[in-house]
């Protein structure tokens, strides 16, 4: 059981090129979710998913784009990477938020991402 | 709006000893869910402790407890007989019960140093 692992762990990469960022569980969770980390703040929403085949925008939502086509995988692209977007992103994932035992959310290991 | 106050940016405690962090928030909602998430060096998120707004009775994790004053909205972390691998970033979050994103709205974070 690897819980919710993240790909790759650091990557660098140049104004304008793209990428992808990849999630994954194992835990069968419902939802799952994009976050960011700056320096002297804590974790930012990007963007979240409530189901296969769904997402939708969190706080900080631009630049960013995602997708959700199996159930395990929520991806995370860059269409044009800015260094504003330099930070360490997280995913997480959790079941079905109307069960009270079923909202904490189960973190992956992070992603380093430094644009210059 | 949400929002999530730590107020201490960095707190050091004798190993062995015990030492509390403050956590505040502000809302209007009256059923929710509080966290305390350990992030070490190695940047993984680790979930510490989880307190239901609706339950009187302060949460309890071995060395870890919390002291939850609802109507003062505080949520603070107690962590009794404090080992070296207690060092970390510690994040006080706050989720609305219900809620459709199952959003995580953060703190700022505690560096907590443990010293020999």
């Amino acid at each position: 059981n690897a819980g919710v692992t993240q790909t790759p762990k650091f990557r660098v990469l140049k104004t304008g090129q793209s990428m992808t960022l990849l999630c994954a569980q194992d835990m069968n969770h419902e939802y799952m979710y994009w976050y960011r980390q700056d320096p002297g703040m804590g974790l930012r929403l990007i963007h979240y998913s409530v189901g296969e085949g769904t997402t939708a925008k969190g706080e900080v939502p631009d630049g960013y784009n995602v997708s959700r086509l199996k159930k395990q995988n929520f991806l995370l692209g860059l269409e044009s990477a800015a260094p504003s977007q330099t930070s360490v992103y997280f995913c997480a994932s959790s079941y079905n938020v109307m069960s009270r035992d079923g909202d904490t959310q189960y973190f992956g290991p992070g992603t380093r991402l430094t644009v210059l | 709006a949400q929002t999530v106050t730590q107020s201490q940016p960095e707190m050091s405690v004798q190993e062995a000893e015990t030492v509390t962090l403050s956590c505040t928030y502000d809302t209007s909602e009256s059923d929710y869910y509080l966290f305390w998430y350990k992030q070490p060096p190695s940047r993984q998120m680790i979930l510490v402790i989880r307190q239901e707004a609706y339950k009187q009775q302060n949460a309890t994790e071995n060395r870890f407890s919390v002291n939850f004053q609802k109507a003062a909205k505080s949520f603070s972390l107690k962590i009794s007989d404090s080992q070296l691998g207690d060092a970390a970033m510690y994040f006080c979050a706050y989720k609305v019960l219900g809620g459709a994103t199952n959003k995580l709205i953060f703190g700022t974070g505690t560096l907590l140093a443990v010293q020999p």
